[in-house]
């Protein structure tokens, strides 16, 4: 059991690149999550999906799309990559809440990115 | 605007003392309180997930409280021993919100031998 793999561990984009940041589960979770970590501050909510084919925004989701197509990945993407965008980006997964769920997340190991 | 704050943003403590962090959140529309340990390096998990005004949770040494009438949460680490330096974060989540959470900017716990 892998839990919460992320792809890549650490890109550097120059402003304006894009690129895709690959989260997988094999968890069979409902719920997926992007979340970006900045210094001093907490975790903040990208975009999320609570389910396959679904997708919300989140507290900060501007310059970042996402898409479900299967249930065990969730894409964050960055069509063109801004300097502000430099940050660690957790994903992160969780029972639905029906029936016994524990709602507890599960998060993948995080992607470093830099845009310079 | 749905605020987490935690107290205090860092902590040293000698290896073998108590110590405690508290954990403020809104107290309208409460669903549940995540507490999470990140180590440096590694992703967060999950120690405790409260949902129950009074609830009490424990985990070896570490327990944690919480009040929802008032909005906080206490987390207690006994007898701190290196291996307990980390990140203590608290998240929570709100009604209706998806299991969402809204985490504080976290708690850093450094213990020296």
């Amino acid at each position: 059991n892998a839990g919460v793999t992320q792809t890549p561990k650490f890109r550097v984009l120059k402003t304006g690149q894009s690129m895709t940041l690959l989260c997988a589960q094999d968890m069979n979770h409902e719920y997926m999550y992007w979340y970006r970590q900045d210094p001093g501050m907490g975790l903040r909510l990208i975009h999320y999906s609570v389910g396959e084919g679904t997708t919300a925004k989140g507290e900060v989701p501007d310059g970042y799309n996402v898409s479900r197509l299967k249930k065990q990945n969730f894409l964050l993407g960055l069509e063109s990559a801004a300097p502000s965008q430099t940050s660690v980006y957790f994903c992160a997964s969780s029972q639905g809440l029906a029936g016994g769920s524990s709602y507890e997340q599960y998060f993948g190991p995080g992607t470093r990115l830099t845009v310079t | 605007i749905l605020n987490v704050e935690q107290s205090p943003q860092s902590l040293h403590v000698q290896e073998g003392d108590s110590t405690n962090f508290t954990c403020s959140f809104p107290s309208s529309n409460f669903y549940a309180l995540h507490w999470y340990r990140w180590e440096t390096a590694k992703s967060p998990e999950a120690l405790f997930v409260m949902t129950l005004n009074g609830d009490e949770k424990k985990k070896g040494r570490i327990s944690a409280t919480l009040n929802t009438k008032e909005g906080y949460s206490y987390l207690y680490i006994k007898g701190s021993q290196p291996e307990d330096s980390a990140t203590y974060l608290c998240a929570f989540m709100f009604s209706g919100g998806y299991n969402k959470l809204i985490f504080g900017a976290g708690t850093r716990l450094a213990v020296h031998p």
